[in-house]
């Protein structure tokens, strides 16, 4: 089975601090996604990528920036975090048959 | 516009009971469909997929799609109380981008 790990199950920051989100897959996939989920809201994509060094806006990028160095490795990085930036994260990974997704990290931003 | 649409419910049914769960999606060009279910405070977890017309039976679980009226469900048969969740549908429209609904909380009375 794909094992996606997500580095922190739940973070507590404070404003305007840089966060680091981590997350790795280990089966060799090339896609990887970042959303966040809100209630009400549903799930909301923030960035993929398809391929190393190559990254992509999704829906709601403002504030957000990611990073794909290695293949297994895709970070996402909240520039200078913000109260409205409180939600829980989710990375995926894919191939073809739907995605495999992180357990998440509940952030909480103070 | 990218959409994806579901009845948030919540929808009860008794122990035992068929549960019905509905998606209806913008894209017409969409091949690729999706069901999955959340636990509170877990990250999502596929249980079905189905690219072609009809019903695709897994298990307790049927997924039912119809392209023409861009219409997928998610029957559960016997329902049971560990099936109380959120279901989310999920629809592949850009490349290996998916498209996900609000969810449907579902809650099975014993």
């Amino acid at each position: 089975d794909v094992k996606v790990t997500q580095s922190s199950r739940y973070l507590v920051k404070r404003t305007g601090e840089k966060v680091f989100l981590e997350c790795v897959q280990d089966m060799d996939h090339e896609n990887m996604f970042w959303y966040r989920q809100d209630p009400g809201l549903g799930l909301r994509l923030i960035y993929f990528s398809y391929d190393v060094k190559m990254k992509e806006k999704g829906d709601i990028p403002e504030g957000y920036s990611v990073s794909r160095e290695k293949k297994e490795r895709f970070s996402l990085i909240l520039e200078s975090a913000s109260t409205n930036q409180t939600s829980m994260y989710l990375c995926a990974s894919s191939f073809t048959d739907g995605y495999t997704f992180g357990s998440g990290t509940r952030l909480t931003v103070v | 516009q990218k959409e994806v649409e579901q009845n948030s419910g919540p929808l009860s049914v008794p122990e035992g009971a068929i549960a019905s769960l509905n998606c209806t999606y913008s894209d017409r060009g969409s091949q690729s469909f999706f069901w999955y279910r959340q636990y509170s405070g877990k990250s999502p977890e596929l249980i079905m997929s189905i690219y072609s017309n009809g019903d695709k039976e897994d298990g307790r679980f049927t997924a039912q799609l119809n392209k023409a009226s861009q219409y997928v469900s998610l029957l559960i048969r016997d329902s049971q109380p560990s099936d109380s969740a959120t279901y989310l549908c999920a629809v592949n429209m850009i490349g290996n981008q998916f498209y996900f609904g609000t969810g449907t909380s579902l809650t099975v009375i014993p």
